[in-house]
Parts: C-alpha cells; sequence; structure tokens
C-alpha cells in the first residue's frame, strides 16, 4: 500500500494477556519507530529502528514491551502481561532518512484497550 | 526528560483569526523542526517542517517562524478556518534519529 499500515486497528484484550502489534512501514523507508499516545495525551516515545543500526530502545515503559523489526521491513511490537494502564494508541511511523529531511508518515493506530 | 515544551495547551480562535502555538527546546543539535497536523482517529500527518538555517517557512496559511538563538519556534495559522480545528504537534530532532515531540495543542477554531 502506498502508507504505514498497522493492525489490527483495534484490540481489546484480559489483563496479563500478551498481545502483538504489526506495523507495515512505506515499502523502501529505512527508519521506523513506535509511539504510544494516551487519550488525549501527546506521543510517547517507545523504540526506533534505523537500517541495520541497534534499536533505540529508550523509550521502552518496562522489559514487559519489545519489538522487532524483521528483513528491515515489518515491525511488530510485543507487549506481555498487559496492565490497564498500556491502554493506549499505539502509533507506528516510518521514514526515508535522507539529508536535511526526516519526514515520518504514521499509520492510523491501533486502540489497545485492556480489561 | 521533555525535550521539547509546547504552548499553549489549548486555544480557540475565532474564524479569520490567527493561531500562534509555541515551542522551546534544549538541544542545540536538533536541525530538523517539523510540525504535525491530527484529527480525532487518526495519525498525525507532517503540515510543515523547517531546518535551523532559514528564520520563517511559508506554505499556504502556515507559518514556522525559528530563532536559533533562543531555540524557540512557532507555528501560525493565518485566517483560520473551521477544518483547521485538530491537535498541532511540534517535534525536533537531529536528521537520521527519532522525533522528539512536544505535548500536543488542541486548536479549535469557532465559525
Amino acid at each position: 500500500g502506498a502508507g504505514v499500515s498497522q493492525s489490527p486497528s483495534n484490540k481489546v484484550t484480559e489483563k496479563g494477556k500478551d498481545v502483538e502489534l504489526r506495523c507495515d512501514p512505506i515499502s523502501g523507508h529505512t527508519a521506523l519507530y513506535w509511539y504510544r499516545q494516551s487519550l488525549g495525551q501527546g506521543l510517547e516515545f517507545l523504540i526506533y529502528f534505523q537500517g541495520n543500526s541497534a534499536p533505540d530502545k529508550s523509550g521502552l515503559p518496562s522489559d514487559r514491551f519489545s519489538a522487532e523489526r524483521t528483513g528491515g521491513s515489518v515491525s511488530t511490537l510485543t507487549i506481555q502481561r498487559t496492565q490497564q494502564e498500556d491502554s493506549a494508541v499505539y502509533l507506528c511511523a516510518s521514514s526515508l532518512v535522507r539529508q536535511g529531511n526526516t519526514e515520518a508518515f504514521f499509520g492510523q493506530g491501533t486502540r489497545l484497550t485492556v480489561v | 526528560q521533555q525535550q521539547v515544551k509546547q504552548s499553549p495547551q489549548s486555544l480557540i480562535v475565532q474564524k479569520g483569526g490567527i493561531s500562534i502555538i509555541n515551542c522551546a527546546y534544549e538541544n542545540t543539535a536538533f536541525d530538523y523542526f517539523p510540525w504535525y497536523q491530527q484529527f480525532p482517529g487518526k495519525g498525525p500527518a507532517l503540515l510543515i517542517a523547517i531546518r535551523p538555517d532559514v528564520s520563517e517557512k511559508k506554505e499556504g496559511r502556515f507559518t514556522i517562524s525559528f530563532n536559533k538563538s533562543a531555540k524557540q519556534f512557532s507555528l501560525h495559522i493565518m485566517d483560520s478556518q473551521p477544518g483547521d480545528s485538530a491537535t498541532y504537534f511540534c517535534a525536533a530532532s537531529i536528521v537520521g534519529y527519532k522525533l522528539s515531540f512536544g505535548a500536543g495543542t488542541t486548536v479549535t477554531v469557532r465559525a
């Protein structure tokens, strides 16, 4: 597709369950970001992948959160043993890093509700 | 710590008026400053961006003003329209690294 695709668009899970959120970036984009947005709040950085470099995991809130990017394309964000405070919209973005520009294109997000 | 501070948290403007949103940053290594617009239920979308080698950039009704010495930049929305009602985020980055976002400003344009 032409844009960043995230799936599922909505996910309701029970507290304590694991969830996987998927992001398909724009083809050819070397950088991929995950952000979290709580209701009415700003964008909280989670993790950043850039090419073959080691990912910047400095925003992951706990060791229950992990992410991987396979083949430099699709990324999966995994949340283990979900808690109610994990409820938020999880946004993925990708960009083609080039001189003078880091324009990031966002997906529609996955709304996660932990009950 | 929050690397980009944004204000105000919200603002209301009459149709045809000017909306002004301000951001300040600390990291002098930042060299890319975009603004994103987000409508409810949608992901943020790039609105306009500036590099620190220019002091102003205009695209249609949207203008970024950049003050490198003060480490501040702002978004001006001229002739505000109801369709501009959205949440606006400023951001900053070193090209090739993660984007750091401000907390967002909810703009409401009254007809």
